[in-house]
């Protein structure tokens, strides 16, 4: 299967930790997204990249976020100094082009305690 | 200002068509509809997209009258499975993240 993978599934940390989540895209899709997702509500735009470039965040991303995508293959996203408010699924989808048939991977779920 | 209205919840029973209005009032000349599907601790499933009339694909139809601020996701014969959460998003092919609002979506229930 060649879907888009996150790693980890799962993760749990303390309070002021950082954390690296890591998500591989289908390999022909330029286009990368992150989302965030708490309970009720829908997935919520973090930011993109097209190939290695990200073009656009989220003015609600807080400055603790940071993402890359090197060689515009698989990316990365960090949070540092994590935040109770930080808890939620983290999902990453691709695709060929904005606006087009996004591919969602399994999501990351990270607890902060 | 929201781009789209869904209702939040929605109950049928299998076997029967279930249509979920999306309202989008101020889309744009450019903009294209998208519906997506997503079941508990999963991401996101792709169902259908359309730009006007009809379409129609091997899970659902997707009708936008002639003036595009409404649309109508049509999922035929459901099941127990197609309870999930669906989302209608609005948004410019090939432009940036003003496409990628996912709202609360509408929550269907399916009941034997």
């Amino acid at each position: 299967d060649t879907g888009v993978s996150q790693d980890p599934r799962h993760k749990i940390t303390k309070r002021g930790q950082n954390v690296t989540f890591r998500c591989d895209p289908i390999s022909e899709h330029n286009r990368l997204y992150w989302y965030r997702q708490t309970l009720g509500q829908g997935p919520e735009f973090l930011t993109y990249f097209q190939n290695e470039a990200q073009l656009e965040k989220s003015r609600l991303l807080s400055d603790r976020f940071s993402a890359e995508r090197p060689k515009g293959s698989f990316s990365t996203l960090e949070i540092q100094r994590t935040e109770q408010g930080d808890s939620a699924m983290y999902l990453c989808a691709s695709s060929v082009q904005t606006g087009y048939e996004q591919y969602f991977g399994p999501g990351t779920r990270l607890t902060v305690t | 200002l929201a781009k789209t209205t869904q209702p939040i919840s929605m109950d049928s029973y299998e076997g029967q068509e279930v249509n979920i209005t999306c309202s989008h009032n101020n889309i744009a000349t450019n903009d294209y509809i998208t519906w997506y599907q997503q079941f508990p601790s999963q991401g996101p499933r792709f169902i259908i997209q359309g730009y006007k009339t009809k379409v129609t694909n091997e899970v659902a139809s997707l009708f936008i009258p002639a003036d595009r601020k409404s649309s109508t996701l049509s999922l035929p014969r459901v099941s127990l499975s197609d309870t999930a959460v669906y989302y209608c998003l609005v948004g410019d092919v090939g432009g940036g993240a003003d496409g990628l609002t996912f709202g609360k979506g509408t929550h269907l229930i399916i009941q034997p």
